[in-house]
């Protein structure tokens, strides 16, 4: 298995741009989660999916966020417009059944974002 | 509301001898416990778990850790530090009681291991 796969694995743009995050989960998966990093904040919960539809989405720190789940093998966060505090590390984790909630998640690689 | 806890941001432990880092967590019903580890530039890799049942768990690359209801905690250890365990943990929870998908992570502890 090829396990979580993002893309791209870094991104530079700059203030203003419109920044899009890609995310294939593990085959089989069905709930997504979308977390990011920074020193200052740690690892943030941002929203997860289940059968992709969106659970909870407290944590999007602000409507320039969004993100959508069209099928089971795919999820997007849109960032619209970019600023420079949004640059950090963005992970993209699945794991098997929402209702077991023992399942342990699987991450992806991050996506690196520097907004300048 | 579950919530979890490390109460140490550093760890720093000589190659050979045992380590500890530390969890302590808070949920309404019954646990479900995690750890993760991540090196440096990658993403988090699921180590080990509690469910329910045996109160020692064992996990990946030599890794076990001990449930305890009483104390409410999850310390992870291992026997024999190496200087490849160098990266930082996270400890989560999940609260079997709910139905929430969500695992709350702590903040993260950075082990050190020294030659």
């Amino acid at each position: 298995d090829a396990g979580v796969i993002q893309s791209p694995r870094h991104e530079v743009t700059e203030m203003g741009q419109e920044v899009t995050l890609r995310c294939k989960p593990i085959s089989g998966h069905n709930s997504l989660f979308w977390y990011r990093q920074t020193m200052m904040r740690g690892l943030e919960l941002l929203i997860y999916f289940n059968n992709n539809v969106p659970i909870d989405d407290s944590g999007m720190p602000e409507d320039r966020f969004s993100a959508k789940m069209p099928n089971a093998s795919f999820s997007t966060l849109k960032i619209q417009p970019s600023e420079p505090r949004d640059s950090a590390v963005y992970f993209c984790a699945s794991s098997l059944g929402l209702g077991r909630g023992y399942n342990e998640q699987f991450f992806g690689p991050g996506t690196r974002l520097t907004v300048l | 509301a579950q919530s979890v806890a490390q109460p140490e941001d550093q760890v720093n432990v000589a190659e050979g001898n045992p380590l500890t880092v530390k969890c302590t967590y808070s949920v309404s019903g019954n646990p479900y416990l995690f750890w993760y580890v991540q090196y440096p530039n990658r993403g988090l890799q699921f180590l080990l778990k509690y469910i329910t049942g045996d109160n020692l768990v064992k996990g990946s690359y030599g890794f076990e850790a001990e449930f305890n209801k009483s104390q409410t905690s999850f310390h992870l250890k291992k026997p024999s530090a190496l200087v490849s365990d160098s990266a930082l943990y996270f400890c989560a929870v999940r609260d079997s009681g709910t139905n929430a998908g969500k695992s709350t992570f702590g903040d993260g502890t950075t082990l050190t291991v020294k030659p």
